[in-house]
């Protein structure tokens, strides 16, 4: 069955820090990714995803993602967080046919302090 | 252009009660998605909608859902009647035909009493 692991459950940061959020999958064919993120009292809002092309794709506020097709891997990166960067972050894949449900993992939340 | 918009924001309502939720997509868009996250763990795929039909609904749990989309536009997900395991937060999304980018509103976090 098709399933998106995400490491880390709650990660505690200090401002300034390098963010590193792991993420794998678990699905035989080809795939789009994403990642997602949900701040306080806010919906989800699509931070980056990959469909194809250059596995390093950049995405809002600073964040990038390196899709890593050998290990299943697009783990997700910012090289130094900000206190608004607290927020809830998903993964989540679809196959690469288009209108197809997301697959999402359980989400970490991060936790920035000034 | 407007974003995906859900109604009510909050329900509490007893077990046994019916509850309806509503999602209105973005315009134009033909797919209509719904999912849950239950507390704790993570969001679920429940059902997809290609303009009034329903394309997947594999993740439906049971039959006390039911998922309309009348016309094609807006949908409603009827819990009918609700139990406790039913709390959670509903989230519906949208996207365009072909498109792969599901965009989504600010879900209905439902408690059952």
């Amino acid at each position: 069955a098709q399933s998106v692991s995400q490491h880390n459950h709650h990660v505690i940061l200090s401002e300034a820090a390098s963010l590193e959020l792991g993420c794998n999958y678990s699905y035989g064919g080809t795939v789009n990714l994403f990642w997602y993120v949900q701040y306080p009292g806010q919906h989800l809002q699509l931070l980056l995803k990959y469909f194809s092309g250059d596995p390093l794709v950049k995405g809002i506020k600073g964040f990038e993602a390196e899709f890593i097709k050998s290990k299943f891997s697009f783990n997700l990166r910012k090289p130094s967080v900000q206190w608004s960067d607290t927020a809830e972050y998903f993964c989540a894949v679809n196959p690469r046919q288009a209108g197809t449900a997301l697959i999402f993992g359980k989400g970490t939340t991060l936790s920035v302090s000034s | 252009e407007a974003g995906v918009t859900q109604f009510p924001s909050h329900s509490v309502i007893e077990k046994g009660q019916t509850v309806t939720l509503r999602c209105d997509p973005i315009s134009g868009h033909d797919n209509l998605y719904w999912y849950r996250r239950v507390m704790g763990k993570e969001i679920k795929f429940l059902l997809h909608f290609v303009k009034e039909s329903k394309q997947d609904e594999s993740g439906m749990p049971n039959n006390r859902f039911l998922a309309e989309r009348t016309g094609g536009t807006y949908s409603t997900l009827k819990v009918q009647p609700a139990e406790l395991e039913d709390s959670g937060v509903y989230f519906c999304a949208s996207s365009r035909t072909g498109g792969n980018e599901q965009f989504f509103g600010p879900g209905t976090r439902l408690t059952v009493l």
